[in-house]
């Protein structure tokens, strides 16, 4: 069966510090993979998908960026964080987005 | 490409008390569409899904979801909430090959 790994769970980071937030899949071959965030009341964003090694597409400008290095390993950084960064970074994967995502246990981010 | 709206905010009721939230897409054609749930401080969780077929659908933990293909409508309903159900709801539908459109959510609140 499938599954999704994302972690760490929660981060604290400080203004300007470097982000690395890893999402992989287990159990499919090349699945399309997405990065959401969600800050308070502000419902989901789309932040970036990918549906092959190397291809990013990215939704939002901001200073973030994504990497899709291997098959099934989506990678989500910042070379500075802001303030506004700050939120509940979710990852999901599909087969087909027909059947609908699966999403990963998230990621809690505060940027202090 | 699809997009779904979701009509209530935030609703609050008593447990024991019947629950609608709406959800309408965009327009017609074949559609897919899919209620998500997210407990608090959990990640998001497909709650049922809509193919074809039965336009009455039925998920997890008692949730039914009525596709009403003339009104470009998806409601979700449970006769019974429990404190339990409290729990933000996303209605979804595909806007493209490769991504989901969410719409907004609803912060279901049951009081004990």
């Amino acid at each position: 069966s499938q599954t999704i790994h994302q972690w760490p769970a929660t981060l604290v980071q400080p203004v300007g510090s470097p982000l690395s937030l890893e999402c992989t899949v287990e159990g499919t071959s090349n699945p399309n993979l997405y990065w959401y965030r969600q800050a308070a009341g502000r419902g989901l964003q789309l932040l970036f998908y990918s549906v092959g090694i190397g291809q990013i597409s990215s939704e939002v400008p901001q200073n973030l960026s994504a990497s899709r290095p291997q098959d099934r390993q989506f990678i989500l950084s910042s070379k500075k964080l802001l303030l506004s960064d700050s939120g509940f970074y979710l990852c999901a994967w599909s087969v087909q987005v027909d059947y609908g995502y699966t999403f990963g246990s998230g990621t809690r981010l505060t940027v202090v | 490409a699809q997009s779904v709206s979701q009509h209530n905010h935030h609703v609050i009721l008593s447990e024991a008390a019947s629950l609608e939230l709406g959800c309408n897409y965009s327009y017609g054609g074949t559609v897919n569409l899919f209620w998500y749930v997210q407990y608090p401080g959990q990640h998001l969780q497909l709650l049922l899904k809509y193919f074809s077929g039965d336009p009455l659908v039925k998920g997890i933990k008692g949730f039914e979801a009525e596709f009403i293909k003339s009104k470009f409508s998806f409601n979700l309903r449970k006769p019974s909430v429990q404190w339990s159900d409290t729990a933000e709801y996303f209605c979804a539908v595909p806007s493209n090959d490769y991504k989901l459109s969410f719409g907004a959510g609803t912060t279901v609140t049951v009081r004990a």
